[in-house]
């Protein structure tokens, strides 16, 4: 993987329903993977940054994990509520920062 | 208090003109970034500061000149503005290199007629 990926590119759930997307990065010159919410009209938010692999971070309902071996990270919503509704972005630190185009969650209340 | 702040927060300006965008960060942080979210809306690094030292400086046009004056300033200056700088330029700020969360200013919507 060259570039950073994200799946899917969007995604519409019902409140209350729990959700995951993935995110894949170069694994070669690997030092970080940031996870960000960034909603419509506010600027980009940070969720996490992971840097060892096996890494498992937790935010209230939002919680992620990274597999730096084989590059890829999951970001988990448990019981998505429509406030989590938002942009979700990755951006992988290799040798450069490179962010995905991102998945946009929306939450149908 | 605003964490990490732009200005403007919009400019139009017409092409071949020369403007500068304003960053400012009062969280004590010693890396600012610079980024240029395209039409596609991906958000692309363009600079990188530590400690007022440039340490990131991607592709990006020689029009383009970052200039930190301290460590809690990070200014944009576009030369001879062409109509694809139409962007919007995030600034954001973080504690330390890469590895380290980042805080991002709301951006400033550049349109060049």
């Amino acid at each position: 993987i060259l570039n950073v990926e994200q799946s899917p590119q969007s995604l519409h759930v019902q409140e209350g329903d729990s959700t995951n997307f993935t995110c894949s990065f170069p694994s070669s010159n690997f030092y970080a993977l940031h996870w960000y919410r960034w909603e419509t009209a506010k600027s980009p938010e940070a969720l996490f940054v992971m840097t060892l692999n096996g890494d498992e971070k937790k935010k209230g309902r939002i919680s992620a994990t990274l597999n730096t071996k084989e590059g890829y990270s999951y970001l988990y919503i448990k019981g998505s509520q429509p406030e989590d509704s938002a942009t979700y972005l990755c951006a992988s630190y290799g040798n450069k920062l490179v962010f995905g185009a991102g998945t946009i969650l929306r939450v149908k209340s | 208090d605003t964490a990490v702040s732009q200005t403007p927060k919009y400019l139009v300006t017409q092409m071949g003109n020369d403007k500068s965008i304003k960053c400012e960060q009062n969280l004590g942080h010693d890396t600012m970034y610079w980024y240029k979210q395209d039409s596609k809306k991906f958000l692309k690094i363009m600079f990188s500061y530590n400690n007022k030292e440039l340490i990131i400086n991607e592709t990006v046009p020689n029009r383009f000149s970052p200039k930190s004056p301290d460590k809690a300033h990070l200014n944009l200056h576009i030369n001879s503005l062409e109509l694809g700088d139409s962007a919007v330029y995030f600034c954001a700020s973080s504690p330390g290199l890469m590895t380290y969360e980042q805080y991002f200013g709301p951006g400033t919507r550049l349109t060049v007629t």
